[in-house]
Parts: structure tokens; sequence; C-alpha cells
């Protein structure tokens, strides 16, 4: 069982807008704002989509955001396109506790 | 480019050992932390073990604390994970990954190399 809680799959339409969301605990998502999600299409890594919360890394589209509220996060993927199809993961920094670093169990985001 | 290249992956017995590589190009190794991140066949990620830049100061998650050992060597900007005491379920693609910042926020990922356990 994975330490943070994510829908096993969501799905849109072209140029939908969908979300995902995140829930860990206090110890986690609610006490750093260092959440963190990982996009990873079949066979190849994950890639980085969104840091820092909201923070988007040079050559992520505009369409992907973050977002916080206590101890869920959220994606957003907005204008969907084919190949927005892949698995999302989130991560949160956890500090000092074990373990210092937790995932999601995934979500798999179809495009329709 | 930035690159990372993970190696030493293979098929091991239960109780035996290996020791994954992950070779850094591209950025100034010696100046970021670092991580291994596993994902079993079909599974989820899981972070499994952390490194400072100047490694001093290593984390691992529980369940391989004690039978692996993460440590890196600057001068050849390689990342190792000396894997001891193997189980079926350390059976998965272990992935080299950069660490931006401080607090475990993977930016940089290797294509990773697979450890299979089993008899």
């Amino acid at each position: 069982q994975s330490a943070l809680t994510q829908p096993p799959s969501a799905s849109g339409s072209p140029g939908q807008s969908v979300t995902i969301s995140c829930t860990g605990t206090s110890s986690d998502i609610g006490n750093y704002n260092y959440v963190s999600w990982y996009q990873q299409h079949p066979g190849k890594a994950p890639k980085l989509m969104i840091y820092e919360v909201s923070k988007r890394p040079s050559g992520v589209p505009d369409r992907f955001s973050g977002s916080k509220s206590g101890n869920t996060a959220s994606l957003t993927v907005s204008g969907l396109q084919a190949e927005d199809e892949a698995d999302y993961y989130c991560s949160s920094y956890a500090g000092s506790n074990n373990p210092l670093v937790v995932f999601g169990g995934g979500t798999k985001l179809t495009v329709l | 480019e930035l690159q990372l290249v993970e190696s030493g992956g293979g098929l091991e017995q239960p109780g035996g050992s290996l020791r994954l590589s992950c070779g850094a190009s591209g950025f100034t190794f010696s100046t970021n932390a670092m991580s291994w991140v596993r994902q079993a066949p079909g599974k989820g990620l899981e972070w499994v073990s952390g490194i400072s830049a100047g490694g001093g100061n290593t984390y691992y998650t529980d369940s391989v604390k004690g039978r692996f050992t993460i440590s890196r060597d600057n001068s050849r900007d390689t990342l190792y994970l000396q894997m001891h005491s193997l189980r079926a379920e350390d059976t998965a693609l272990y992935y080299c990954a950069k660490v931006r910042g401080t607090y475990g926020e993977f930016d940089y990922w290797g294509q990773g190399t697979l450890v299979t356990v089993s008899s």
C-alpha cells in the first residue's frame, strides 16, 4: 500500500481538463511544500512535470498545473492531448520520517 | 546533455548480492544529492535510498536498512547501491535519480537497471 493515495484511473476527451488528486497526511503533503508530479509513458523513465507543488520545469507545457490544500495535492491537465496519456505519480518529501520521500500508487490517465 | 546511466542489474538468487552503478554526465555531480528509486514489475514507484552531495548523509527506506548501502565517488561521477541479502520482493527496475535541490524531488532519471531475485 502506497503512502500517498491516488485514484487508479482518470480519463478525459481531447481538449478537456482532468484533475488527479493525491492525498497524504500532516507528516508529508500537509507539512511540506515539496510535492512533485511525474509522468511515465510505458517502458520509459519517469519525467518531472511539477515540483514544489505548482512549479513547472523548463519545457513542460503550461497545460500542466499543480496545487495543494491541506493534506491533498492535485495535478490538473488542461486541453488534453493524446500524448498526455500516461501514468502519473505524485510524491512528497516526508522529512525525518521514514521513508524520506513517499510516492502515490499512480494514476493511469486515458485520453478518450 | 545531462545523462544518468545505470548498470549492474541482473538475475540473482535469494540471499545473494549485487552492486548497482550509475554514471553521471552533463552536470556537476559533486554538488547534487542523488537517490535510487525502484519500480517492481507492473507496480508504482518506491523511493529506496538517498545520499547527500558530499556523501556524508545517507538515507534508506525501512525495508532495505541493514541490507543496502548507498555510496558515491565524486571523482568518478558515479553513484552506487550495494545490495546484500536480496529477497524476491527486491525484484524491480532500479532508477538512479538526481535530486532537484535538497528535498527529494527528482528532476532527472536514468533508464533503469533490472534486478531480478529468483531461485
